[in-house]
């Protein structure tokens, strides 16, 4: 079955510190490959993405991942973490089942940024 | 701007009683979904509609019930028969050539 998991369920950092926040997924079909961040009492909102092209993918705020397909990973990376950056992370993964397409969720990495 | 609104942010319900969050979008996308957040669950789906007047049970269905019948609109409703309705609800659309998903702000239900 297809799965997200994201490694780390927290993250302390630092300010100013880089971070990694880890995702691998288990898929043996093509899939889009998400990241969101939540802060709190608000929705999701988009901070990239990998649909195809270059595995380097750069997002909004300074953060970027990798899609690594022999790892079945994409990690989202920062190299300098602001405290404004506290919330959840999620990374997700779309794949098509059939006529549909299905996004499958991890279950988020909260990332506490202390001063 | 285009975008997702979701009403009420803060609901209270009593148990036994059925309540009905709503979802509104204008940003044209066919398809929307609704979500159940849970601490340290993650996003679980309850309900998704690919077109108008067409809908498709998630994950976790029991105790909810939708409608779309229009294009611009999915109201969710928590039911008497929903056991543990207390959480965060999240509404998200999705156009046909995009594959992220556009998120509301959420609601949250807490039965008193």
């Amino acid at each position: 079955a297809q799965s997200v998991t994201q490694l780390d369920s927290q993250v302390p950092v630092f300010e100013e510190a880089p971070v990694e926040l880890r995702c691998n997924y288990s898929s043996s079909v093509s899939v889009y490959l998400f990241w969101y961040v939540q802060y709190p009492n608000q929705g999701l909102q988009l901070l990239l993405k990998y649909l195809s092209g270059s595995t380097l993918v750069k997002g909004i705020n300074g953060f970027e991942a990798e899609f690594n397909k022999s790892q079945t990973s994409f990690h989202l990376r920062k190299p300098s973490v602001h405290i404004s950056d506290t919330a959840e992370y999620f990374c997700a993964v779309s794949l098509q089942t059939g006529n549909n397409r299905k996004l499958i969720w991890g279950l988020g990495t909260s990332l506490a940024v202390n001063p | 701007d285009g975008g997702i609104t979701q009403s009420p942010k803060y609901l209270f319900r009593k148990e036994g009683q059925n309540v009905t969050l709503s979802c509104e979008q204008n940003l044209n996308h066919d398809a929307m979904y609704w979500y159940r957040q849970d601490p340290g669950q993650g996003l679980r789906l309850i309900y998704y509609s690919q077109i108008v007047n067409d809908f498709q049970k998630g994950d976790i269905a029991e105790g909810y019930s939708v409608s779309r019948e229009k294009k611009e609109s999915f109201p969710l409703t928590v039911t008497s028969a929903q056991k543990n309705p207390t959480a965060f609800y999240l509404c998200a659309s999705r156009g046909s050539s995009n594959y992220g998903y556009t998120f509301g702000s959420g609601t949250r239900l807490t039965v008193v």
